[in-house]
């Protein structure tokens, strides 16, 4: 099993350009959701799902989408990128609500 | 207002020593606290958990212990090698909110040699 894949690893961006962070896991997993890790701080939650056709909102929702068409895969969506978008983004994904979750190596954003 | 805190940003412990780390969280309905780990430039791994049933859980050099009175649990690691040399994130969640995790800002771990 590659468990959960992110890619890009890095990526630079200018403002007000928009991009598609790629998210899948191969542990067929209901939950999946998508972080942000600023310096010195803890995991935000951007978005989440429960299951293929369902999404929410987590802490820090603005200026992101995602869908979840299928079980695998999980996309985050920035749809005019800002400086303030500027942080390591990670994937991760559960199989129910009371198990660990295992996330991707990461994406390195940087907004210029 | 943050939920779940981990008040001590660095801890130093020598070799073979004990390692003590320690979150409090403020909403009584977490029911289940999660510990990861973090190497630079990767992603965080779990490391142990504990249901708000329990007041401790054990695997092999990790012990969690939780206080539910006083909202708080530690972690323990013994004992401390190079290698445990991460930062630790503390993370909770509660079954009434699909189980969504919230996690302190972490503590950054150095076993010296």
């Amino acid at each position: 099993n590659a468990g959960v894949t992110q890619t890009p690893k890095f990526q630079v961006l200018k403002t007000g350009q928009s991009m598609t962070l790629q998210c899948a896991q191969d542990m067929n997993h209901e939950y999946m959701s998508w972080y942000r890790q600023d310096p010195g701080m803890g995991l935000r939650l951007i978005h989440y799902s429960v299951g293929a056709g369902i999404t929410d909102q987590g802490e820090v929702p603005n200026g992101y989408n995602v869908s979840r068409s299928t079980t695998e895969d999980f996309p985050l969506r920035l749809l005019s990128a800002a400086p303030s978008q500027t942080s390591v983004y990670f994937c991760a994904s559960r199989r129910d609500t009371y198990n660990e979750q295992f996330f991707g190596p990461g994406t390195r954003l940087t907004v210029l | 207002d943050q939920q779940v805190k981990q008040n001590s940003p660095s801890l130093s412990v020598q070799e073979g020593r004990i390692s003590i780390l320690n979150c409090d969280y403020t909403n009584s309905m977490f029911d289940y606290f999660l510990w990861y780990k973090k190497y630079p430039a990767e992603g965080p791994t779990f490391l142990i958990s504990i249901s708000s049933i329990k007041d401790k859980n054990e695997d092999g050099r990790f012990t969690v212990f939780l206080n539910k009175s006083a909202k708080h649990l530690s972690l323990h690691i013994v004992p401390s090698q190079p290698g445990d040399s991460a930062v630790y994130f503390c993370a909770a969640s509660t079954n009434t909110n699909a189980g969504k995790s919230t996690f302190g800002d972490g503590t950054t771990l150095t076993v010296k040699p």
